[in-house]
């Protein structure tokens, strides 16, 4: 089983919708991040956390340290928030977590218009 | 403020040469991270450097090595190279590689033929 597993794994939605993707993980961590790819590879960071909520534009992201549980919303979703979402951690692990994230395999999202 | 800056962006190597990668990070970071992305394993954790030491490594075999110099820029190299090396090879910065942000460069496209 993967320390860090993420759903769904393909989301097709219309522009204007509400979407929710959701990241679990096994292991304890000092930080969970929410990256965004788009086609041709480039990562941009959307969200640190370690707990509690942030929200950036129609991004919101919560985490639940607790249940290990952490989700990313998107509020009235375009065609451009296409790309993949990774969900990654931070080990709480000394030495060994030492500038590495662990990775989940990623919920690619299409919104059509 | 510059973002995280890798080179070269694509590369077409033949089996048993070696390449180097750079990595730019964003002035004021001392730590990189290296990680190497492929479709059937995601994104994998290479090594990090911080203030020119390697203090973290990943699973993966000797052939790939990696220098980080007094700027705080890095470089990876793999030497004999494998078909299996084809990847996008990622390299993200921190301010300290703990607790702190990560900011990814746009990414290597490596093809080995």
């Amino acid at each position: 089983k993967n320390e860090v597993e993420q759903s769904p794994q393909n989301l097709t939605a219309q522009e204007g919708e509400f979407i929710t993707i959701n990241c679990s993980y096994s292991v304890g961590i000092s930080a969970l991040h929410w990256l965004q790819q788009h086609p041709g590879g480039g990562i941009v960071s959307l969200f640190m956390l370690s707990s509690g909520k942030k929200k950036h534009g129609r991004l919101i992201a919560t985490i639940n340290i607790q249940e290990k549980h952490s989700s990313l919303h998107i509020t009235a979703s375009h065609p451009r928030d296409s790309a993949v979402y990774i969900c990654a951690v931070s080990l709480n692990a000394g030495g060994t977590s030492y500038g590495k994230l662990t990775f989940g395999q990623g919920t690619i999202l299409t919104v059509h218009p | 403020k510059a973002g995280v800056t890798q080179t070269p962006r694509y590369l077409i190597k033949t089996r048993g040469q070696q390449v180097t990668l750079s990595c730019s990070p964003i002035s004021g970071h001392r730590s990189v991270s290296w990680y190497q992305q492929t479709p059937g394993q995601g994104l994998q954790f290479l090594f990090e450097y911080f203030s020119e030491t390697q203090r973290n490594k990943g699973n993966f075999p000797g052939r790939f090595s990696g220098r980080q110099f007094s700027n705080s820029r890095s470089e990876m190299n793999v030497s004999t190279l494998e078909l299996g090396d084809s990847a996008l090879y990622l390299c993200a910065s921190s301010l300290t590689g703990t607790h702190t942000e990560a900011f990814f460069g746009q990414g290597t496209r490596l093809t080995v033929v």
